[in-house]
């Protein structure tokens, strides 16, 4: 059965400080990672990862993925308490034939920013 | 429009009721995904829309739920005779096509009393 899985659950540090989060996956027919962050209710897209130990970076975030030891990592720099959410890693589900997008959700790290 | 629009944003309920939930997805995408969140949890899939037809209704947790697309835009979710562990954020996501980004709604939050 295809996971995803996160850690820590929750993460509380104080601003300026920086931050790994950590996603690792077994998915079938394995095609892209994605990260989002979810503020309120709505998650917004943050990086797809397809290529193994490229990384992908906007602003302080980056992100890189390893596809032999099935994981990826999301590190912030210099945190804000604007970074306060929770990150959502996930994965689509391959089905035969190819993707239809869906995507498995891990259950997320909630990240607290402190002043 | 310029984003996915769910509505209501929160709907309260009694245990029993029939409840519809909506969503318009972004303008031109053909594929659009219904979730559900429970606090504590990842979204969990429930069904997924190309165009007018439901091409996957895999993650619908049992018969009284059902969602329609009708028109192969605005989808709604339907609960019939809902329970209090349907209380959960239901959140809606289009994309441009199959493995495309998705793009999510606000969610509704909805609550079984």
């Amino acid at each position: 059965e295809d996971k995803v899985v996160q850690s820590p659950l929750s993460l509380v540090v104080h601003e300026g400080d920086t931050v790994t989060l950590n996603c690792s996956y077994e998915v079938t027919n394995f095609r892209s990672l994605l990260w989002y962050k979810q503020e309120k209710k709505a998650p917004t897209f943050l990086f797809m990862l397809t290529s193994s130990g490229i990384e992908k970076k906007s602003g302080r975030l980056s992100s890189i993925l390893d596809k032999k030891e099935l994981f990826s990592i999301l590190n912030i720099t210099a945190t804000q308490t604007g970074d306060s959410a929770v990150y959502l890693c996930a994965a689509p589900v391959s089905y035969y034939g190819g993707s239809q997008g869906n995507l498995i959700f891990g259950k997320g790290t909630k990240l607290s920013v402190k002043p | 429009g310029a984003g996915v629009s769910q509505t209501p944003s929160n709907k309260v309920t009694e245990k029993g009721k029939y409840v519809e939930l909506r969503c318009d997805p972004i303008s031109g995408h053909t594929a659009l995904y219904w979730y559900r969140q429970s606090l504590g949890q990842g979204p969990e899939f429930l069904i997924y829309f190309q165009g007018t037809g439901a091409a996957d209704d895999s993650g619908l947790p049992n018969d009284r739920f059902f969602a329609v697309r009708p028109e192969g835009s605005v989808s709604t979710l339907k609960i019939q005779r809902t329970e209090r562990g349907d209380s959960a954020v239901y959140l809606c996501a289009s994309s441009l096509g199959p493995g495309q980004k998705l793009f999510f709604g606000s969610g509704t939050q909805l609550s079984v009393l």
